[in-house]
């Protein structure tokens, strides 16, 4: 079984600082990562993911994550967050190539101020 | 635009009725999903089909069942509706069940039980 641990309900920021939003995930196999946005009133979005390669992974709008195997964290970050970032940020796993079916976090909202 | 439709965007309804979630994917994806998002439990995984046929089972109770019909559009029944059905419904779709978890999510349907 897997499951995914977002330890902040909610983080607030000024606009123009950086922010890391925490994820961390456990699975008995191997996993691939993702980060989903729902901005207010919308569905969610695929932000960026980790299959395999490089644990340092680049996404939309300026945000990158990287993947730590042996802490089990795959933790969201954007140097200079803007107004426009506010939405609520979901970590999700799935158990690899075929399962698709993924396991969220409990979400993030990211509210940022001027 | 995710090319995910899902109707109705809203939809209130009293305790013991029955009501019907529609989904339409993206043009092209042959896997649809279904997820709960409430407020205690977060995004709940329900059900997920492929062409047609049934892929994985999640959360999903007794009372609720889902389809995915020929022209690949989805439908969730929920009946012998509780207070506690109350939540977003969001369904997603897939190209197939190998996409590696990049789905596209609909707005979702909000059912509020009275």
């Amino acid at each position: 079984a897997q499951s995914v641990t977002q330890l902040d309900s909610q983080v607030p920021v000024f606009e123009e600082a950086p922010v890391e939003l925490r994820c961390n995930y456990s699975s008995s196999v191997s996993v691939y990562l993702f980060w989903y946005v729902q901005y207010p009133n919308q569905g969610l979005q695929l932000l960026l993911k980790y299959l395999s390669g490089s644990t340092l992974v680049k996404g939309i709008n300026g945000f990158e994550a990287e993947f730590n195997k042996s802490q089990t964290s795959f933790h969201l970050r954007k140097p200079s967050v803007h107004i426009s970032d506010t939405a609520e940020y979901f970590c999700a796993v799935s158990g690899g190539l075929g399962y698709s079916t993924l396991t969220f976090g409990k979400g993030t909202m990211l509210l940022v101020s001027p | 635009d995710s090319g995910v439709t899902q109707t109705p965007k809203h939809l209130i309804t009293a305790t013991g009725q029955r009501v019907t979630l529609r989904c339409s994917p993206r043009s092209g994806d042959l896997s649809v999903y279904w997820y709960q998002q409430s407020l205690d439990q977060g995004l709940q995984f329900l059900i997920q089909y492929y062409n047609g046929e049934e892929r994985a089972k999640g959360n999903i109770l007794e009372r609720f069942s889902a389809q995915q019909f020929p022209d690949l559009h989805s439908e969730l029944n929920l009946s012998s509706l509780e207070l506690g059905d109350s939540a977003l419904y969001f369904c997603a779709s897939s190209v197939d069940p190998s996409s590696a978890g990049e789905l596209f999510f609909g707005e979702g349907s909000r059912l509020t039980v009275l």
